[in-house]
């Protein structure tokens, strides 16, 4: 199984800021690494799909990079509405794998 | 639009079976592989398997193979999870979400299992 680690599992942040959240496949997972954001009692969110590209719908200020074994997601100019934990998947091989999820708190 | 409708939420001994079903509406649902996740209450998300609602094939994670059991009916557009031999580490959110591209672009509300003797 390819294990998904992701960091930090948690930060503290405020509007405005730049947030930076790694992951990283215990082998290459080529681009198929997704980002969800997840807010209390709702199901994910997908934000970034195939490493980089935006899901419709989603404000610019997401953004994914990456590819192999390393990915990042990031947030600039973090607002009120994105403090939530925010998980990566791939989908290289079956099963398919999340990272433990990083929770964003507001600082 | 596209909607995920699953069913409501369960309470279950030890032991027991439960089979959680997802209603898809707004697309063509044979199109797209459906997923089962899960999440433990103040945890992760963890894979369960997939469906493809075309053929009715299915991948099951080693986790549950043998408990998990994943059908599904053309002709109401509906996948169902079936998890049996049920333990109280299974109390969780089951979600359904629909793959498409790399990424699941459409999940369920989730259904609250709980197992409680």
């Amino acid at each position: 199984d390819i294990q998904m680690t992701q960091s930090p599992s948690s930060l503290s942040a405020s509007v405005g800021d730049r947030v930076t959240i790694t992951c990283r496949s215990s082998q290459s997972i080529s681009n198929y690494l997704n980002w969800y954001q997840q807010k209390p009692g709702k199901p994910p969110n997908l934000l970034i799909y195939a490493a980089s590209s935006l899901q419709s719908g989603v404000p610019s200020r997401f953004s994914g990079s990456g590819s192999g074994t390393g990915f990042t997601l990031t947030i600039n100019s973090l607002q009120p509405e994105d403090f939530a934990t925010y998980y990566c998947q791939q989908t290289y091989s079956i099963p398919l794998t999340f990272g433990g999820g990083t929770k964003v708190e507001i600082k | 639009q596209v909607q995920l409708e699953q069913s409501g939420a369960e309470v279950k001994k030890p032991g027991a079976s439960v089979k959680v079903s997802c209603k898809a509406s707004g697309y063509t649902f044979t199109t797209y592989y459906m997923h089962w996740v899960r999440q433990a209450p103040g945890q992760g998300l963890e894979w369960m398997g997939v469906i493809n609602p075309s053929g009715g094939s299915t991948h099951y994670s080693q986790n549950f193979q043998g408990r998990v059991t994943m059908t599904r009916d053309t002709s109401t557009s509906t996948v169902y999870m079936e998890l049996s031999s049920l333990r109280s580490e299974d109390t969780a959110v089951y979600y359904c979400a629909r793959r498409k591209n790399s990424g699941f672009d459409y999940w369920g509300q989730g259904t609250l299992v709980t197992v409680s003797s």
